[in-house]
């Protein structure tokens, strides 16, 4: 059965920290990895990733992929209060486009 | 202007009730998708259509039907509402090709 794990389950960090938040995947026939924020309402999209070791970078953030092990990280550095969110890692399962999710990492970053 | 815009944003019944929800998409997609997520935030995959056609179908109560009546629209059915059906649904597009979905706004199904 696919299985998309995100670990922590949630977070609390101070302005101007540091956090990583990681996203284990196991698929058959991977194609792609997606990361999404989701604030008060809709799941908004980050990142998508395809290749090992290929950085991507929004500003503040950024996430990396490693096919090898089987994981991804996002990276958000020096928090922000509006990087409080829940933090979705998604994979495409099946045919279709099917995104299976995994159960998010709750973010919360205060003064 | 709203992508992918759902009708109701909130939406309180009483149990044994049927009630829709609709979504519309802007975008031009070939997909659409609902997703329910319930109280501890988990999304979960329900039903996708592809120009109409049905192409995912979990394993959803039969309660529960979509229609499609064009590509840009994608309805949801659910008869006899049970208490278990409070969450929030999500309706979402995409082209086919692409994985990238974007969301809709999300409808709160509240059943009391």
């Amino acid at each position: 059965e696919d299985k998309v794990v995100q670990s922590p389950l949630s977070l609390v960090v101070h302005e101007g920290d540091t956090v990583t938040l990681n996203c284990s995947y196991e698929v058959t026939n991977f194609r792609s990895l997606l990361w999404y924020k989701q604030e008060k309402k809709a799941p908004t999209f980050l990142f998508m990733l395809t290749s090992s070791g290929i950085e991507k970078k929004s500003g503040r953030l950024s996430s990396i992929l490693d096919k090898k092990e089987l994981f991804s990280i996002l990276n958000i550095t020096a928090t922000q209060t509006g990087d409080s969110a829940i933090y979705l890692c998604a994979v495409p399962t099946g045919t279709a486009s099917k995104l299976t999710f995994g159960t998010g990492t709750r973010l919360q970053v205060t003064l | 202007d709203t992508a992918v815009s759902q009708t109701p944003k909130y939406l309180v019944t009483q149990m044994g009730n049927d009630k829709s929800i609709k979504c519309e998409q802007n975008l031009g997609h070939d997909t659409m998708y609902w997703y329910k997520q319930d109280s501890k935030k988990f999304l979960k995959i329900m039903f996708s259509y592809n120009n109409k056609e049905l192409i995912i179908n979990e394993t959803v109560p039969n309660r529960f039907s979509p229609k499609s009546p064009d590509k840009a629209h994608l309805n949801l059915h659910i008869n006899s509402l049970e208490l278990g059906d409070s969450a929030v649904y999500f309706c979402a597009s995409s082209q086919l090709i692409s994985v990238e979905q974007f969301f809709g706004p999300g409808t709160r199904l509240t059943v009391l």
